[in-house]
């Protein structure tokens, strides 16, 4: 079965780090591009960062850049996002997503973070 | 980035047809074919109901249809449905080799 599963959210303190995992299962990892896409609680969709096929170009929304950190493991079919100085504004679900072209036709069921004291 | 601009909202009665447009600019929506669209319902994952401005995936059904003029997407849904009350959200790729998502429209089947 095609599938992606999340991991590693919980609560967090502002400035805090945390490491998401996606798990995928039942396809070619290796030749899709990975996203993270968040979702704050009541809010829209956001775009947040991507990796290409193998590791070697990834990109970041502005509210991310220098902060959160997208890589992957092809021989683990994961994917990853290692977030440092968290904010209360992070504070979302977490979805990965996969996309062969330019649309994101896959999605796992999120993890959430929460950045509170 | 700033999100692409959603009607907050639309309604309709069952058999109806409803519209939800997607203003973006020049640099999205405008200069690229590379528009999709999510359904969304209450609690669960987002599902791509529209590719590549007007494609729709396998298994979805050919009431939902997408169009593009300018920097304004589109999506149709006709014959409205109980089950297609969702949110619903567009996307486009940009030049800064990001992606931005839209507001997000609730549709209400009345």
């Amino acid at each position: 079965e095609v599938n992606m599963v999340e991991s590693g959210g919980g609560l967090v303190p502002p400035g805090g780090s945390l490491r998401l995992s996606c798990a995928a299962s039942g396809f070619t990892f290796s030749t899709y591009w990975m996203h993270w896409v968040r979702q704050a609680p009541g809010e829209g969709l956001v775009w947040v960062s991507r990796i290409k096929t193998d590791g070697t170009s990834t990109d970041y929304a502005d509210s991310v850049k220098g902060r959160f950190t997208i890589s992957r493991d092809n021989a683990k079919n994961t994917l990853y996002l290692q977030m440092n100085s968290l904010r209360a504004d992070d504070t979302a679900v977490y979805y990965c997503t996969r996309s062969l072209r330019w649309y994101f036709d896959l999605w796992g069921r999120g993890t959430l973070v929460t950045v509170s004291s | 980035q700033s999100a692409l601009t959603q009607p907050p909202s639309v309604s309709g009665s069952p058999g109806q047809s409803v519209t939800i447009s997607c203003t973006g600019t020049s640099s999205d929506v405008g200069n690229y074919n590379r528009v999709s669209w999510y359904q969304q319902p209450p609690g669960t994952a987002p599902k791509l109901i529209i590719y590549e401005v007007s494609n729709r995936p396998s298994g979805v059904p050919d009431r939902f249809s997408g169009s593009k003029s300018g920097n304004t997407a589109s999506l149709t849904i006709s014959g409205l449905q109980a089950e297609d009350e969702a949110d619903y959200y567009c996307t486009s790729y940009t030049s800064s080799s990001t992606y931005v998502f839209g507001t997000g429209t609730k549709v209400t089947v009345l």
